[in-house]
């Protein structure tokens, strides 16, 4: 069974930063692009970022490019996002998801809160 | 950037009923790289259809997707009581991905 298992959230003053994690199993991590998707409070979905098997090829959503980075540690089976300079509109749920044509696979989400 | 739009917002429905989403994109999208995703509260979204015509595993009949190019549709043939929940449509084919604004589908 596929299961993807978000941490790191929590609350953070404005500025601070915070490394999101995602746990992998039940599927081989390294054979699949990887994505972060985020839902700020009684809002709709938002593509953050997504990267390729090996890590050669990301792409961010404007508002994130130069303060979230996005890496993958395949042998971890593990995925990450950094967050740098966090703004108070940063504040949302953060999901990591599978992709093969479609986010086939969603974690359950880590909140992120940033205190102004 | 291509930007997506949902139509309806909301939607009003009663069991048993057809509903028919929409989702309009800005430019082409190519090989038809859209998926449909439903989202209940409290939980993570579910995928529904990608390619725009292709169920997921384990996806009842009911829903199906259909359109290529600008202009997609998702409907749900019959209604069912845990049909009612929001629906968004996302383009994977040109970076940044973006979904749409969502449609609420309510009870009426």
């Amino acid at each position: 069974e596929v299961q993807l298992v978000e941490s790191g959230g929590g609350l953070v003053q404005r500025g601070g930063s915070l490394r999101l994690s995602c746990a992998a199993s039940g599927f081989t991590l390294s054979r699949y692009w990887m994505n972060w998707v985020r839902q700020a409070p009684g809002k709709g979905l938002e593509w953050v970022a997504n990267m390729n098997q090996d890590g050669s090829e990301k792409n961010y959503v404007d508002s994130v490019k130069g303060r979230f980075t996005i890496s993958r540690d395949n042998a971890k089976n593990s995925l990450y996002l950094q967050m740098n300079s966090l703004r108070a509109e940063d504040t949302a749920v953060y999901y990591c998801a599978r992709e093969d044509s479609g986010l086939h696979n969603w974690g359950q989400g880590t909140l992120v809160t940033v205190s102004s | 950037e291509i930007v997506v739009t949902q139509s309806p917002g909301t939607q009003s429905l009663s069991p048993g009923e057809r509903a028919t989403l929409s989702c309009r994109a800005s430019q082409s999208v190519s090989s038809d790289r859209l998926a449909w995703y439903q989202q209940k509260p409290g939980q993570a979204p579910r995928l529904l259809i990608y390619d725009a015509s292709t169920r997921a595993t384990g996806i009842p009949d009911r829903f199906s997707g259909s359109g290529s190019g600008t202009d997609f549709t998702l409907t749900i043939s019959r209604l069912e009581a845990e049909d009612f929940a929001v629906y968004y449509c996302q383009q994977y084919a040109t970076a940044p991905d973006t979904f749409g604004q969502g449609t609420k589908l309510e009870i009426k």
